[in-house]
């Protein structure tokens, strides 16, 4: 069964200060993982996807790392504002077209 | 495309009633994921469907719950009768296959009273 862990849950920052939250998962048979933003009250919004063939994935300030051998994402968001202040959660795609999702990482980036 | 449209976007009912969620994936898509969300539980899967057939769905709580995907454009969860503790947001996702970016619905907020 697949185990997908997001730590921290939760993280304060400063504005302009870089984000970085880690997301790891145990079965490394994926297709593909993604991040997903979600605000209050909201549904989930797709920031990006990496496929298990890639290493990495950039959108603008956001940087995706993927290290399938070892279970690991990375995601960085460069030079932080206020608008980022949102849950971002990761999901993992497993070769039996499952989708699990993290817990979550509560994001606060403070003016 | 207009993405994976839910409905109702709300939805109160009273305690023993029948609940029916609406899904649209996106056309194309052949991966339906039915989710729930609360605040104690986080996000969790309830079903998903691969060419309308379910694949897993041993994340549905009690057989009060029942999920369907008569097409490849339209996908139910009905909730027969309803309890307070069914209260959530669920949501509706889908993909190609499991292969691609998947998308999801705004989600419907039920209140069961």
């Amino acid at each position: 069964k697949q185990e997908v862990t997001q730590i921290p849950a939760a993280l304060s920052v400063p504005e302009g200060e870089n984000l970085v939250l880690n997301c790891s998962f145990t079965d490394s048979a994926i297709y593909n993982l993604q991040w997903f933003r979600q605000d209050p009250g909201k549904g989930l919004t797709s920031l990006l996807l990496i496929q298990s063939s890639q290493r990495e994935q950039t959108s603008g300030r956001l940087n995706a790392s993927l290290d399938k051998s070892s279970g690991r994402s990375t995601l960085y968001i460069a030079a932080s504002q206020p608008g980022d202040s949102a849950t971002y959660l990761c999901a993992v795609s497993s070769n039996d077209y499952k989708l699990s999702f993290g817990a979550g990482t509560t994001v606060t980036v403070r003016a | 495309d207009a993405g994976v449209i839910q409905s109702p976007r709300h939805e109160v009912t009273e305690m023993g009633q029948e609940v029916t969620l609406r899904c649209k994936p996106i056309s194309g898509h052949n991966s339906l994921f039915w989710y729930r969300q609360t605040m104690m539980r986080g996000l969790e899967l309830l079903i998903y469907f691969n060419n309308n057939v379910p694949i897993d769905d041993s994340g549905m709580p009690e057989d009060r719950f029942s999920a369907k995907m008569p097409n490849a454009s339209f996908s139910t969860l009905k909730i027969q009768p309803s309890e307070p503790r069914d209260s959530a947001v669920y949501f509706c996702a889908s993909s190609f296959a499991g292969v691609t970016e998947a998308f999801f619905g705004q989600g419907t907020r039920l209140t069961v009273v």
